[in-house]
Protein backbone atom coordinates (compact mmCIF):
# COMPACT_ATOMS: atom_id res chain seq x y z
CA UNK A 1 0.00 0.00 0.00
CA UNK A 2 1.63 3.29 -0.91
CA UNK A 3 2.03 5.78 1.79
CA UNK A 4 1.07 9.82 1.67
CA UNK A 5 3.03 11.45 -0.92
CA UNK A 6 3.97 14.95 -1.42
CA UNK A 7 4.85 16.57 -4.52
CA UNK A 8 7.37 18.83 -4.67
CA UNK A 9 9.74 17.90 -2.02
CA UNK A 10 11.62 20.77 -1.96
CA UNK A 11 9.81 24.49 -3.44
CA UNK A 12 12.33 27.81 -3.25
CA UNK A 13 9.68 30.91 -3.77
CA UNK A 14 10.49 34.77 -3.81
CA UNK A 15 8.51 37.06 -1.49
CA UNK A 16 5.03 37.74 -2.88
CA UNK A 17 4.61 35.08 -5.26
CA UNK A 18 2.18 32.23 -4.37
CA UNK A 19 2.47 28.76 -4.13
CA UNK A 20 0.21 24.99 -4.12
CA UNK A 21 1.49 21.84 -2.40
CA UNK A 22 0.00 18.58 -3.39
CA UNK A 23 -0.96 15.52 -1.06
CA UNK A 24 -1.96 12.01 -2.30
CA UNK A 25 -3.16 10.22 0.52
CA UNK A 26 -3.24 6.84 1.54
CA UNK A 27 -6.07 4.72 -0.52
CA UNK A 28 -9.21 4.61 0.99
CA UNK A 29 -8.57 7.54 3.79
CA UNK A 30 -10.63 10.13 3.29
CA UNK A 31 -9.17 12.69 5.89
CA UNK A 32 -6.33 14.89 4.73
CA UNK A 33 -4.83 17.19 7.79
CA UNK A 34 -2.14 20.31 6.47
CA UNK A 35 0.55 20.59 8.85
CA UNK A 36 3.43 23.58 9.31
CA UNK A 37 6.60 22.68 11.28
CA UNK A 38 9.08 25.43 11.93
CA UNK A 39 12.31 25.23 14.43
CA UNK A 40 10.34 27.49 16.80
CA UNK A 41 6.79 26.64 16.71
CA UNK A 42 6.92 22.30 16.13
CA UNK A 43 4.06 21.33 14.54
CA UNK A 44 1.09 23.75 13.71
CA UNK A 45 -2.11 22.50 12.37
CA UNK A 46 -3.00 24.54 9.43
CA UNK A 47 -6.59 22.70 8.42
CA UNK A 48 -8.26 19.00 7.42
CA UNK A 49 -10.41 18.02 4.23
CA UNK A 50 -12.98 15.05 4.68
CA UNK A 51 -14.99 14.37 1.60
CA UNK A 52 -14.30 17.64 -0.04
CA UNK A 53 -15.20 19.95 2.81
CA UNK A 54 -13.01 21.48 5.18
CA UNK A 55 -13.90 20.41 8.58
CA UNK A 56 -11.43 21.97 11.00
CA UNK A 57 -8.98 24.96 10.52
CA UNK A 58 -6.04 26.41 12.69
CA UNK A 59 -5.21 29.63 13.51
CA UNK A 60 -3.68 30.84 10.50
CA UNK A 61 -4.33 33.88 8.18
CA UNK A 62 -6.24 33.88 4.89
CA UNK A 63 -3.53 33.52 2.44
CA UNK A 64 -3.48 29.79 4.02
CA UNK A 65 -5.75 27.90 2.16
CA UNK A 66 -6.52 24.44 0.78
CA UNK A 67 -9.21 21.78 -0.81
CA UNK A 68 -9.51 18.38 -1.35
CA UNK A 69 -10.78 16.54 -4.97
CA UNK A 70 -13.29 13.69 -5.08
CA UNK A 71 -10.18 11.01 -5.27
CA UNK A 72 -9.38 12.63 -1.79
CA UNK A 73 -6.16 14.32 -3.13
CA UNK A 74 -5.53 17.59 -1.66
CA UNK A 75 -3.76 20.82 -2.62
CA UNK A 76 -2.80 23.92 -0.32
CA UNK A 77 -1.78 27.17 -1.44
CA UNK A 78 -0.46 29.70 0.12
CA UNK A 79 -0.32 33.54 -1.73
CA UNK A 80 1.78 36.30 -1.60
CA UNK A 81 4.72 34.83 0.62
CA UNK A 82 6.93 35.79 3.27
CA UNK A 83 10.15 35.08 4.40
CA UNK A 84 8.52 33.31 7.92
CA UNK A 85 6.51 31.12 5.64
CA UNK A 86 9.62 29.00 5.23
CA UNK A 87 8.87 26.36 6.64
CA UNK A 88 8.40 22.11 6.31
CA UNK A 89 4.78 21.63 5.02
CA UNK A 90 3.44 17.99 6.40
CA UNK A 91 0.33 16.27 4.79
CA UNK A 92 -1.15 13.45 6.92
CA UNK A 93 -4.17 11.10 5.88
CA UNK A 94 -6.30 9.27 8.24
CA UNK A 95 -9.40 7.04 7.82
CA UNK A 96 -11.87 8.66 9.74
CA UNK A 97 -13.51 5.76 9.31
CA UNK A 98 -16.02 3.98 12.04
CA UNK A 99 -13.11 3.36 14.34
CA UNK A 100 -13.02 6.50 16.47
CA UNK A 101 -9.28 6.76 17.58
CA UNK A 102 -7.08 6.37 14.77
CA UNK A 103 -3.84 7.43 13.89
CA UNK A 104 -2.52 10.08 11.26
CA UNK A 105 0.15 8.83 8.67
CA UNK A 106 2.27 11.31 7.62
CA UNK A 107 4.30 12.26 4.10
CA UNK A 108 7.88 13.35 4.13
CA UNK A 109 6.68 16.92 3.41
CA UNK A 110 7.64 20.07 1.23
CA UNK A 111 10.22 21.93 2.53
CA UNK A 112 9.27 25.60 0.71
CA UNK A 113 11.85 28.38 1.44
CA UNK A 114 10.86 31.79 0.96
CA UNK A 115 13.75 33.99 -0.40
CA UNK B 1 -1.47 29.22 24.67
CA UNK B 2 0.43 26.29 24.12
CA UNK B 3 -2.27 23.07 24.75
CA UNK B 4 0.43 20.49 24.41
CA UNK B 5 3.96 21.03 26.07
CA UNK B 6 7.00 19.11 25.92
CA UNK B 7 9.11 20.93 28.63
CA UNK B 8 12.55 18.93 27.72
CA UNK B 9 13.39 20.43 24.16
CA UNK B 10 16.61 17.57 24.47
CA UNK B 11 17.13 14.14 26.48
CA UNK B 12 20.75 12.23 26.25
CA UNK B 13 20.32 8.45 27.41
CA UNK B 14 22.91 5.77 27.11
CA UNK B 15 22.41 2.82 25.33
CA UNK B 16 20.67 -0.17 27.06
CA UNK B 17 19.15 2.37 29.84
CA UNK B 18 15.33 3.65 29.74
CA UNK B 19 14.58 7.13 28.07
CA UNK B 20 11.59 8.79 29.22
CA UNK B 21 10.36 11.60 27.62
CA UNK B 22 7.13 13.79 29.13
CA UNK B 23 4.31 15.60 27.99
CA UNK B 24 1.93 18.01 30.01
CA UNK B 25 -1.52 19.08 28.45
CA UNK B 26 -4.04 21.54 29.67
CA UNK B 27 -6.80 20.72 27.43
CA UNK B 28 -9.51 18.20 29.18
CA UNK B 29 -11.34 17.34 26.34
CA UNK B 30 -8.11 15.91 24.82
CA UNK B 31 -9.14 12.03 24.86
CA UNK B 32 -6.96 10.64 22.74
CA UNK B 33 -2.95 10.53 22.92
CA UNK B 34 -0.26 9.28 19.73
CA UNK B 35 3.89 9.43 20.08
CA UNK B 36 5.32 10.45 17.21
CA UNK B 37 9.10 9.94 15.78
CA UNK B 38 10.59 11.96 13.22
CA UNK B 39 14.05 11.94 11.66
CA UNK B 40 15.59 14.52 9.56
CA UNK B 41 14.28 15.04 6.21
CA UNK B 42 11.00 13.12 6.95
CA UNK B 43 7.67 12.80 8.41
CA UNK B 44 6.56 11.70 11.47
CA UNK B 45 6.07 8.38 11.99
CA UNK B 46 3.49 6.88 14.31
CA UNK B 47 5.16 5.23 16.87
CA UNK B 48 2.09 4.62 19.83
CA UNK B 49 -1.24 5.91 21.19
CA UNK B 50 -3.19 5.84 24.15
CA UNK B 51 -7.05 6.47 24.61
CA UNK B 52 -7.66 8.38 27.84
CA UNK B 53 -9.75 5.41 28.90
CA UNK B 54 -6.42 3.16 29.60
CA UNK B 55 -3.91 4.58 31.51
CA UNK B 56 -0.96 2.31 30.27
CA UNK B 57 -0.46 0.82 26.48
CA UNK B 58 2.53 -1.38 25.83
CA UNK B 59 3.78 -2.28 22.19
CA UNK B 60 7.56 -3.75 22.42
CA UNK B 61 9.90 -1.66 23.71
CA UNK B 62 7.19 1.24 23.93
CA UNK B 63 4.90 2.47 26.35
CA UNK B 64 3.13 5.04 27.16
CA UNK B 65 1.42 5.92 29.96
CA UNK B 66 -1.66 8.61 31.03
CA UNK B 67 -2.28 10.23 34.37
CA UNK B 68 -5.25 12.16 33.36
CA UNK B 69 -5.71 14.07 36.73
CA UNK B 70 -2.19 15.58 36.34
CA UNK B 71 -2.73 15.74 32.57
CA UNK B 72 0.24 14.10 32.13
CA UNK B 73 1.41 11.21 29.46
CA UNK B 74 5.24 9.81 29.43
CA UNK B 75 7.01 7.06 26.81
CA UNK B 76 8.87 4.68 27.94
CA UNK B 77 11.89 3.27 25.63
CA UNK B 78 13.33 0.29 27.57
CA UNK B 79 16.01 -0.62 26.29
CA UNK B 80 17.52 2.67 24.28
CA UNK B 81 18.80 1.31 21.02
CA UNK B 82 21.04 4.42 18.92
CA UNK B 83 18.61 3.57 16.60
CA UNK B 84 15.77 5.67 18.15
CA UNK B 85 17.95 8.92 18.11
CA UNK B 86 15.26 11.14 16.62
CA UNK B 87 13.33 13.80 17.97
CA UNK B 88 9.73 12.34 19.47
CA UNK B 89 6.33 14.42 19.12
CA UNK B 90 3.49 14.25 21.75
CA UNK B 91 -0.28 14.99 20.20
CA UNK B 92 -3.44 15.32 21.49
CA UNK B 93 -6.65 14.93 20.17
CA UNK B 94 -10.50 16.03 20.97
CA UNK B 95 -11.96 12.75 18.86
CA UNK B 96 -15.35 13.47 20.21
CA UNK B 97 -17.05 14.94 17.26
CA UNK B 98 -13.70 13.68 15.33
CA UNK B 99 -12.55 17.02 14.55
CA UNK B 100 -9.57 15.20 13.09
CA UNK B 101 -6.89 17.24 14.01
CA UNK B 102 -3.64 16.73 16.02
CA UNK B 103 -2.39 19.13 18.42
CA UNK B 104 1.56 18.59 19.07
CA UNK B 105 4.13 19.58 21.15
CA UNK B 106 7.20 21.03 20.38
CA UNK B 107 9.73 18.19 20.05
CA UNK B 108 11.71 16.25 22.30
CA UNK B 109 15.70 15.12 20.95
CA UNK B 110 16.48 11.72 22.07
CA UNK B 111 19.96 11.18 21.46
CA UNK B 112 21.17 7.48 22.45
CA UNK B 113 25.14 7.09 22.66
CA UNK B 114 26.10 4.09 22.33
Amino acid sequence: KAGVTQTPRYLIKTRGQQVTLSCSPISGHRSVSWYQQTPGQGLQFLFEYFSETQRNKGNFPGRFSGRQFSNSRSEMNVSTLELGDSALYLCASSPMGPTINTEAFFGQGTRLTVV
Amino acid sequence: DQQVKQNSPSLSVQEGRISILNCDYTNSMFDYFLWYKKYPAEGPTFLISISSIKDKNEDGRFTVFLNKSAKHLSLHIVPSQPGDSAVYFCAASAQRGSQGNLIFGKGTKLSVKP
